[in-house]
């Protein structure tokens, strides 16, 4: 198994839900992420979890919660979104380890994305 | 502070040439570059990637080049062809902590029949 899946596909939710993401893989890697891509611009980092652990929050708002419950799950909570917030969010997995200060190749890997509209 | 930049949004080619795309990065600190093609509502797909030790690496139809003193890489896909028509990003990535890749803007790249 080389992918990364992210459900829903699509999603359309109002600014008083909560809804949450949901991105799997099973490749072994230690280590994934939450980009969010707006139309017509470069995918944005906003988490990443290493060894199920955040390590890095790229200041992003509260309304969005990550959440790591083991290797090969992350989630994401959405809560009181704006419609600003509107855009495609894409879930990848990567090997994490340096090795005696040598990067081993790690395979960053991306879902397909969740299409979510707020309202 | 745009750390990676692709200053061409767009590019043509005719199928069967090659297709150059540029990448440009300022930041030393980057040490693995990567090439991806990303249709539209997909996730970007993986092509190629060079590490910053080396100066180019191979993969098929696909060549990326790095110069690294002019902080410049390079993808060229031989022959292009029109399942090539996508947009392509380039990423770099650091290690703050954990892993991050940065990416550049994109371009379009369009190949003719």
């Amino acid at each position: 198994d080389t992918e990364v899946t992210q459900t829903p596909k699509h999603l359309v939710m109002g600014m008083t839900n909560k809804k949450s993401l949901k991105c799997e893989q099973h490749m072994g890697h230690r280590a994934m992420y939450w980009y969010k891509q707006k139309a017509k611009k470069p995918p944005e980092l906003m988490f990443v979890y290493s060894y199920e652990k955040l390590s890095i929050n790229e200041s992003v708002p509260s309304r969005f919660s990550p959440e790591c419950p083991n290797s090969s799950l992350l989630n994401l909570h959405l809560h009181a979104l704006q419609p600003e917030d509107s855009a495609l969010y894409l879930c990848a997995s990567s090997q994490d380890f340096v090795v005696r200060g040598l990067s081993r190749d790690y395979g960053y890997t991306f879902g397909s994305g969740t299409r979510l509209t707020v309202v | 502070d745009q750390q990676v930049k692709q200053n061409s949004p767009s590019l043509s080619v005719q199928e069967g040439r090659i297709s150059i795309l540029n990448c440009d990065y300022t930041n030393s600190m980057f040490d693995y570059f990567l090439w991806y093609k990303k249709y539209p509502a997909e996730g970007p797909t993986f092509l190629i990637s060079i590490s910053s030790i080396k100066d180019k690496n191979e993969d098929g139809r696909f060549t990326v080049f790095l110069n690294k003193s002019a902080k410049h890489l390079s993808l060229h896909i031989v022959p292009s062809q029109p399942g090539d028509s996508a947009v392509y990003f380039c990423a770099a990535r650091i290690i703050q902590g954990a892993q991050k890749l940065v990416f550049g803007q994109g371009t379009r790249l369009t190949i003719n029949p």
